[in-house]
């Protein structure tokens, strides 16, 4: 069955960076694109980004394009999303999802999420 | 950008109907997608291209899309169908995925 497993819960201070890891299994990974979502407390979900896991080829949201940089490594189908110079507004849970349908359209399988807490 | 608006809330009887509106300017041309995510889980695509449901979601989840409105259809509503409801569309324009605001629907 299809799986994302994500990495565990990170605290960083302002400024620095964050990297979260969204591990895949149980299809061809390469076969679909991987998106990354994020919810702050009590808000709904913001779309950050989608990379293909085929070509590398990226798609960032345009309010987090100078900030977020995403990766895969075809080698072990996991998923990498970076964020640079945090502030206390990146405090969130941040989900990699599986896009899927005929344009990727959609998202059919997410991870459990991560926490990233930003504090000083 | 494009944006999708849902209401806040919408408040159902167990047994009953509940449908949850999303709101975008011509988004009957687009392709919508539907989300259900209960407290402190991962969001669960329910509803795909309008209308489709992915295999383990039952028949009482449907959906509709025409003009500004998409709509989810909830049937006969159960206890453990409480939860935040978002509506998902991928717009050309700015090739950018758009989540709506997101829904509460509260069995009473």
């Amino acid at each position: 069955q299809v799986q994302l497993v994500q990495s565990g819960g990170e605290a960083k201070k302002p400024g620095a960076s964050v990297k979260v890891s969204c591990k895949a299994s149980g299809y061809t990974f390469s076969n679909n694109g991987i998106s990354w979502v994020r919810q702050a407390p009590g808000h709904g979900l913001e779309w950050m980004g989608w990379i293909s896991a085929y070509s590398g080829t990226t798609n960032y949201a345009q309010r987090h394009q100078d900030r977020v940089t995403l990766t895969t490594d075809t080698s072990t189908s996991t998923a990498y999303l970076e964020l640079r110079s945090l502030t206390s507004d990146d405090t969130a849970v941040y989900y990699c999802a599986r896009a899927g349908g005929h344009f990727d359209s959609f998202h059919d399988y997410w991870g459990q999420g991560t926490q990233v807490t930003v504090s000083s | 950008s494009y944006e999708l608006t849902q209401p806040p809330s919408v408040s159902v009887a167990p047994g009953q109907t509940a449908r949850v509106t999303c709101g975008g300017n011509n988004i009957g041309s687009k392709s919508v997608h539907w989300y259900h995510q209960k407290p402190g889980q991962a969001p669960v695509l329910v509803v795909f291209d309008d209308k489709d449901r992915p295999s383990g979601i039952p028949e009482r989840f449907s959906g509709s899309n025409s003009g500004n409105t998409a709509t989810l259809t909830i049937s006969r509503v159960e206890a453990g169908d409480e939860a935040d409801y978002y509506c998902q569309v991928w717009d050309s324009s700015s090739d950018q995925y758009v989540f709506g605001t997101g829904t509460t629907v509260t069995v009473l």
